[in-house]
């Protein structure tokens, strides 16, 4: 069975700080996606990485997939209020055009 | 840009009740899909649909059917609705044209069961 696992699960920080969530799973990805979903919003794509060793930007956001594409973390620089949100990994199932989501990382960027 | 309309943000039913959750998707988009969404159990996999009048069970079907009559829209239906069905649902749609789609959400249906 594919699982990913996030943590961590809650993360407090002060604005300007830096931080690295991490998305881990025991089976490999063809590709994983990163989603932000804002309170009271449905999940937006940030990016999909495909290629094991990937780094992508997103301005202050960095996506990295692993080599053996296990895993993902997303690094954020000098966070801002506007980061608060809920970070979820996802990965394609076996089965064709489903897609299996992590638990989250709940970010609140304290002013 | 793509557009997922979920028909009600909030919605309190009663115990027993048969409940309709509507999405409509804008982008002719063949998949469709219904989650809920539980605080640290992430997005749970309701039912799958990949064309008009076609669904896939997803991992906690129990409770629940939907319909797709239209390629635009997707109903969830709880058919006797329970106190355990209290969450969030969020639909989204994907294009069938391989793994790995992103998918596109709609902001979601908090359902309150009493």
């Amino acid at each position: 069975t594919q699982l990913l696992e996030q943590s961590p699960q809650f993360l407090s920080i002060q604005e300007g700080e830096n931080l690295t969530v991490y998305c881990n799973s025991s089976s490999v990805f063809s590709s994983l996606q990163w989603y932000r979903q804002e309170p009271g919003e449905g999940p937006v794509l940030l990016v999909t990485v495909v290629t094991g060793g990937e780094v992508k930007k997103l301005k202050r956001l960095t996506f990295q997939f692993g080599d053996a594409r296990k895993d993902s973390s997303l690094h954020i620089t000098a966070a801002q209020p506007g980061d608060t949100g809920l970070y979820l990994c996802a990965g394609p199932k076996t089965s064709y055009d489903k897609v299996i989501f992590g638990p989250g990382t709940s970010l609140s960027v304290i002013p | 840009d793509v557009k997922v309309t979920q028909s009600s943000r909030y919605l309190v039913k009663r115990t027993g009740e048969k409940v309709f959750l509507e999405c409509v998707q804008d982008m002719d988009h063949e998949n469709m899909f219904w989650y809920r969404q539980d605080p640290g159990l992430g997005l749970r996999l309701i039912y799958f649909s990949y064309d008009v009048k076609m669904k896939e069970k997803g991992d906690i079907p129990e409770g629940y059917s939907v319909s797709r009559e239209k390629k635009e829209r997707f109903s969830l239906i709880l058919e006797s609705a329970s106190t355990n069905q209290t969450s969030m649902y969020l639909c989204a749609s994907s294009l069938r044209k391989g793994r790995g789609q992103p998918q596109h959400f709609g902001d979601g249906t908090r359902l309150s069961i009493l």
